[in-house]
C-alpha cells in the first residue's frame, strides 16, 4: 500500500511566523503535490514537483514556497504566515511513468490555524 | 483552463440509489477521477474514466460522456458509511505531470 505521511495533523501558529509542513511518501513516486482545501472551494493546487529539486507553481502559489531535496520528501513553506492561510493542507504523490489511470495518493492532511 | 461543477450537497436514504453529477469544461481532456473523502480524512481513489461509457466497481459506478463534458458517480444500496464528500477531478491533455483540477466536492448525507 502507498503511504503518504504528513508531519502534523493539527498546527497552531501566529501571524508572521515561518511554517514548515513536511510530507513523505514511501513508494518512490516522481510526482508530489501540495493542495489546500477550503469549504466551498474544493482542493486548490499550490505547488507540485515532478522530480528532485524541480518545482512548478500551481493555481495559488502566492505566499508559499516548496522544497524537494530528496525524492521521498516534499516540504511546503509559509514564509510569513497570515490568517488567510488558515486551511487544511493536503499532500499527494503519484507515479509518473505508469498508465493513464495512475491516481494521486493523499496524506491525512494538516489542519493549520494562524492566529 | 478548466471549470468543474458538481452539486454542493445531496441527501439520500439508506438502501437507495444516488447519482452525483459532474460537468467540466477543459481545453484538453485526459481522464476523469472520482474520489471519496470522509470528514477529517484524506481523499481516496474511487474510479477513473477516460473513454465514454460506464465503469462498474461493486456498488459504485462511474459514467463519462466526453462530447457532453459530463460524468456521474452512481452509488447503489446506500449505506450509512457512504456519508462523505465525493470529489470529481479532471486531468488535462496537456498535462505532463499528472496534475488534476478538482471540483468543489459534493457532500452526501445518507439518512436511515
Amino acid at each position: 500500500d502507498v503511504k503518504v505521511t504528513q508531519s502534523s495533523r493539527y498546527l497552531v501558529k501566529r501571524t508572521g511566523e515561518k511554517v514548515f509542513l513536511e510530507c513523505v511518501q514511501d513508494m518512490d513516486h516522481e510526482n508530489m503535490f501540495w493542495y489546500r482545501q477550503d469549504p466551498g472551494l474544493g482542493l486548490r493546487l499550490i505547488y507540485f514537483s515532478y522530480d528532485v529539486k524541480m518545482k512548478e507553481k500551481g493555481d495559488i502559489p502566492e505566499g508559499y514556497s516548496v522544497s524537494r531535496e530528496k525524492k521521498e520528501r516534499f516540504s511546503l513553506i509559509l514564509e510569513s504566515a497570515s490568517t488567510n492561510q488558515t486551511s487544511m493542507y493536503l499532500c499527494a504523490s503519484s507515479i509518473s511513468r505508469g498508465g493513464l489511470q495512475e491516481t494521486q495518493y493523499f496524506g491525512p492532511g494538516t489542519r493549520l490555524l494562524v492566529l | 483552463g478548466q471549470n468543474i461543477d458538481q452539486p454542493t450537497e445531496m441527501t439520500a436514504t439508506e438502501g437507495a440509489i444516488v447519482q452525483i453529477n459532474c460537468t467540466y469544461q477543459t481545453s484538453g481532456f485526459n481522464g476523469l477521477f472520482w474520489y471519496q473523502q470522509h470528514a477529517g480524512e484524506a481523499p481516496t481513489f474511487l474510479s477513473y474514466n477516460v473513454l465514454d461509457g460506464l465503469e462498474e466497481k461493486g456498488r459504485f459506478s462511474s459514467f463519462l460522456s466526453r462530447s457532453k463534458g459530463y460524468s456521474y458517480l452512481l452509488l447503489k444500496e446506500l449505506q450509512m458509511k457512504d456519508s462523505a464528500s465525493y470529489l470529481c477531478a479532471v486531468r488535462d491533455q496537456n498535462n505532463a505531470g499528472n496534475m488534476l483540477t478538482f471540483g468543489g466536492g459534493t457532500r452526501l448525507m445518507v439518512k436511515p
